[in-house]
């Protein structure tokens, strides 16, 4: 089956310009999480959608950061404003969370390299 | 403050060797800790996990051991083949979650090679 799609692969913008990126996450997983990773760091999170329960946006480093996901499925993350230093490889991740069983696994997708001249 | 440390960035062993990499944490409230290994221009790939009431978790060639009191992981790959050569993420949940993983948090990373 697909696993998590991300689009475009890169992107190359001005600083000042606005961004979107998008994920599609594996069909039917309720949860689905936004990471960056700059240049040699680590994953960082950025947001958690968990069904129709209000998104946990305590990883958003600024108010030009946001990220919306529409029906329970396709996501959007919008970077307004960009500056140099949110270069980075912005990564999606879905998985079932299934409420009230053990944690599952989630399904990374192939990142989004951003590149802020 | 960095809560999940990988302190080595690169290791390299020999093909049919045992590769052992590192993890600490900080924080007394994860309970959940996994490896992901990521091939360059891929996302991270979930490889193997242990909760922390357990000690051992071992899966094929994967063992990932933890040790509570000393709040370390590691991972041990024998025998290690070429084609694990990759970056190797460490991470951790917090118990506060429920069904979901929810908020992972990851080390840097420690890249390995493994030569034929």
């Amino acid at each position: 089956g697909a696993g998590v799609s991300q689009s475009p692969s890169n992107k190359v913008t001005e600083k000042g310009k606005d961004v979107e990126l998008r994920c599609d996450p594996i069909s039917g997983h309720t949860a689905l999480y936004w990471y960056r990773q700059s240049l040699g760091q680590g994953l960082e999170f950025l947001i958690y959608f968990q069904g129709n329960s209000a998104p946990d946006k305590s990883g958003l480093p600024s108010d030009r950061f946001s990220a919306e996901r529409t029906g329970g499925s396709v996501s959007t993350l919008t970077i307004q404003r960009t500056q140099q230093e949110d270069s980075a490889v912005y990564l999606c991740a879905s998985s079932l969370a299934p409420a009230g069983l053990p944690r599952d696994t989630q399904y990374f997708g192939p990142g989004t390299r951003l590149t802020v001249l | 403050d960095q809560q999940v440390k990988q302190n080595s960035p690169s290791l390299s062993v020999q093909e049919g060797r045992i590769s052992i990499l590192n993890c600490d944490y900080t924080n007394s409230m994860f309970d959940y800790f996994l490896w992901y290994k990521k091939y360059p221009a891929e996302g991270p790939t979930f490889l193997i996990s242990i909760s922390s009431i357990k000690d051992k978790n071992e899966d094929g060639r994967f063992t990932v051991f933890l040790n509570k009191s000393a709040k370390h992981l590691s991972l041990h790959i024998v025998p290690s083949q070429p084609g694990d050569s990759a970056v190797y993420f460490c991470a951790a949940s917090p118990k506060n979650y429920g069904g979901s993983q929810g908020n992972l948090i990851f080390g840097k990373g420690t890249k390995l090679s493994v030569k034929p």
